[in-house]
């Protein structure tokens, strides 16, 4: 199947600062990629969808000054959470979607645990 | 709206069992679907896609049906073993042009030896 990575799997911040998580899709070119959250057994949310070149859509109540998408190519989304704080300790997960044409769903990546001390 | 429903919420059995986790959605109108498992503190593991112009997909153990016109699908998983313990998702593609998944909430599969 198709591979989606996430990079890093884990950060600890201090509460105010940045953190930048990276969504690739490694063998395929994803023309939507989208961010989701998951609090502990819980469903995901989803927060944004992003195309390439272009501005994320956000879901209601999720604040696009505060969780930056950026989708700069086919293959590769960020999701950067500004001035972060201990409430945005999550599980934040991407998922690659190909071009419909091609047949394929869509791919997760293994996700990143956020924690904000 | 989709709105996707999964039961059961919670399923445990002894393994060598056969299962079925069912999953229904509101709109009948989809581009496909597909489910999915999820391991504690992990991402998601893509299972068995079914377009909607198919009716079932099988992978090893694990058979998928839909039933599009009834806004159905179940997965069934032969002679279950202790490492089919996961969370068992599944999510419909409406087909938009963003494509957007909707999940149901799950079934939490614990396969005991």
């Amino acid at each position: 199947g198709a591979v989606v990575s996430q990079h890093p799997s884990r950060v600890i911040c201090k509460s105010g600062t940045s953190v930048k998580i990276e969504c690739r899709s490694l063998d395929f070119q994803a023309t939507t990629m989208f961010w989701y959250r998951q609090f502990p057994k819980k469903s995901l949310m989803l927060m944004a969808t992003s195309n390439e070149g272009s501005k994320a859509t956000y879901e209601q109540g999720v604040e696009k000054d505060k969780f930056l998408i950026n989708h700069a190519s086919l293959t590769l989304s960020t999701l950067t959470v500004t001035s972060a704080h201990p409430e945005d300790s999550s599980f934040y997960i991407c998922s690659a979607r190909a071009d419909p044409s091609t047949g394929r769903g869509q791919y997760f990546g293994p996700g990143t645990r956020l924690t904000v001390t | 709206k989709q709105e996707v429903t999964q039961i059961p919420a919670a399923l445990s059995v002894p393994e060598g069992e056969n299962l079925v986790l069912n999953c229904s959605f509101t709109d009948s109108a989809i581009y496909n679907l597909q489910w999915f498992r999820q391991d504690p503190g992990k991402g998601l593991t893509s299972l068995l896609l079914i377009q909607s112009s198919q009716r079932e997909q099988t992978s090893g153990r694990l058979n998928a049906s839909l039933d599009k016109s009834s806004g159905r699908s179940t997965l069934y998983i032969a002679a279950s073993q202790p490492g089919d313990s996961a969370t068992y998702l599944c999510a419909v593609d409406r087909g938009s042009t963003l494509g957007r998944l909707y999940f149901g909430r799950g079934t939490q599969l614990t396969v005991w030896p």
